[in-house]
């Protein structure tokens, strides 16, 4: 959707860190979250942070919250191989309905 | 341990013909949706529904309807289908209770038009 932005593709080597970044629109957002998607298959949830929030970290992935200047980041260190998939940033509407919107997704290529 | 299962996984239609996708889920979950997604625009909301019996319009509902008669079912209709219609659809579902209200998704359906 238009109001969740991502850059369409980033490219790093095999044990650098990758940094995916997201905007977004809309600052009654509740939760924010990260899916990574694998060729041919379905988008599955890595991480989410709620929007008290500044910062959540998950083993090799830190999520960076900005409220202020609606951003929202994804760090993975030690990027490998597997780590190449299709990153969507989402946030959660409002209301009862738990609407997600998802940004464009962001092609990561790690290179060995 | 299925989670949301899709089916079919693939299929050609030409113009004109109609057919029915199926999602089910095996987690309880209250809300379920529909998704397409194409090269460049992400994933955009079809139809959703937050309950059984219950179906609201997303995004992109043109074209498509949905039914929503068991809790664990939603079912994707294309009445006419269209060549604007190839695209992957995604089924999702989720809980309306307390924790992150993450999705679960299916593995897809990628559909053809012709």
């Amino acid at each position: 959707g238009e109001d969740v932005e991502q850059s369409l593709f980033l490219s790093v080597r095999e044990g650098d860190s990758s940094v995916i970044n997201c905007t977004y629109t809309d600052s009654s957002s509740t939760y924010l979250y990260w899916y990574k998607q694998e060729p041919g298959a379905g988008l599955q949830l890595l991480t989410y942070i709620f929007s008290n929030m500044d910062m959540k970290q998950d083993q090799r992935l830190t999520v960076l919250l900005n409220k202020k200047d609606k951003h929202l980041s994804l760090r993975i260190a030690d990027t490998q191989t597997g780590d190449s998939a299709i990153y969507f940033c989402a946030r959660r509407t409002g209301g009862a309905t738990n609407k997600l919107i998802f940004g464009t997704g962001t092609l990561l290529a790690v290179q060995p | 341990n299925a989670g949301v299962t899709q089916t079919p996984k693939f299929r050609v239609l030409k113009t004109g013909q109609s057919m029915t996708l199926l999602c089910a889920q095996d987690m309880n979950h209250e809300y379920m949706y529909w998704y397409r997604q194409d090269p460049g625009m992400g994933l955009r909301l079809i139809h959703y529904s937050v309950g059984e019996g219950t179906t609201a319009k997303g995004e992109v509902p043109d074209g498509y309807n949905v039914s929503r008669l068991k809790k664990q079912n939603f079912l994707l209709g294309l009445e006419s289908a269209a060549p604007s219609q190839t695209s992957v659809y995604f089924c999702a579902s989720s809980s309306s209770g307390s924790g992150d209200y993450g999705y679960t998704f299916g593995s897809g359906t990628r559909l053809t038009v012709v």
